[in-house]
């Protein structure tokens, strides 16, 4: 069975730098989905990006990329000039390719923000 | 307008009382889920629906029973509530495709407290 495991229960981070949030998984799978959503104090789960295995070039949407290892099952987060909203819960999760849609979700990382 | 919407967004209840939680989902999606975030953050699946057809049941007490009277709503019944119901559970939905990442859209969220 696949796991995700995020091994930094907390981070923290001047504002304005970058930090970088580590996510690991395990599957015997080639073809999947992984995806990190955030969740802040307000609660709602929001996706912040997401990555096909097949796709070698590493996502990015602005101020957030990830650095995507499909032989060391790696795929972390980097939040770069981070900002105050950017404090929140984060959560890897991985997708089989032809699952029942279902995702698999690592224990999250708090991220803090320091002004 | 909302995407995936959760009535009541607060739940206070007596043990051994039963209460509801409702979603609806405008996003014309065809798959729903119901999760489970406990006090640690950490999320577990409960139930998917995929065109009002159960296809997750994880291993919940049998207190807890989903209904999808059609596939933009998913309602969850909870039978004789206990202290460890507490809790926040997340209605989800996305569009289900084999080879697609099927992101997965939140609801807000129901905070439930059992006393």
């Amino acid at each position: 069975a696949q796991t995700v495991t995020q091994s930094q229960p907390e981070m923290s981070v001047q504002e304005a730098e970058t930090v970088t949030l580590s996510c690991t998984y395990d599957t015997s799978e080639s073809d999947y989905y992984l995806f990190w959503y955030k969740q802040p104090p307000s609660r709602q789960m929001i996706l912040v990006i997401r990555q096909e295995a097949y796709k070698q070039q590493n996502a990015t949407e602005n101020r957030f990329s990830v650095n995507f290892q499909k032989a060391a099952k790696s795929f972390s987060l980097k939040i770069s000039d981070s900002q105050l909203g950017d404090a929140a819960m984060y959560f890897c999760a991985y997708r089989s390719g032809d699952s029942n849609y279902q995702l698999i979700w690592g224990a999250g990382t708090k991220l803090i923000i320091k002004p | 307008d909302t995407a995936v919407s959760q009535t009541p967004k607060y739940l206070v209840t007596q043990m051994g009382n039963d209460k509801s939680i409702k979603c609806e989902q405008n996003l014309g999606h065809d798959t729903m889920y119901w999760y489970k975030q406990d006090s640690k953050k950490f999320l577990k699946i409960m139930f998917s629906y995929n065109n009002k057809e159960l296809i997750i049941n994880e291993t919940v007490p049998n207190r807890f029973s989903p209904k999808s009277p059609d596939k933009a709503h998913l309602n969850l019944h909870i039978n004789s509530l206990e202290l460890g119901d507490s809790a926040v559970y997340f209605c989800a939905s996305s569009q289900a495709r084999a080879y697609t990442d099927n992101e997965q859209f939140f609801g807000p969220g129901t905070r439930l407290t059992v006393l």
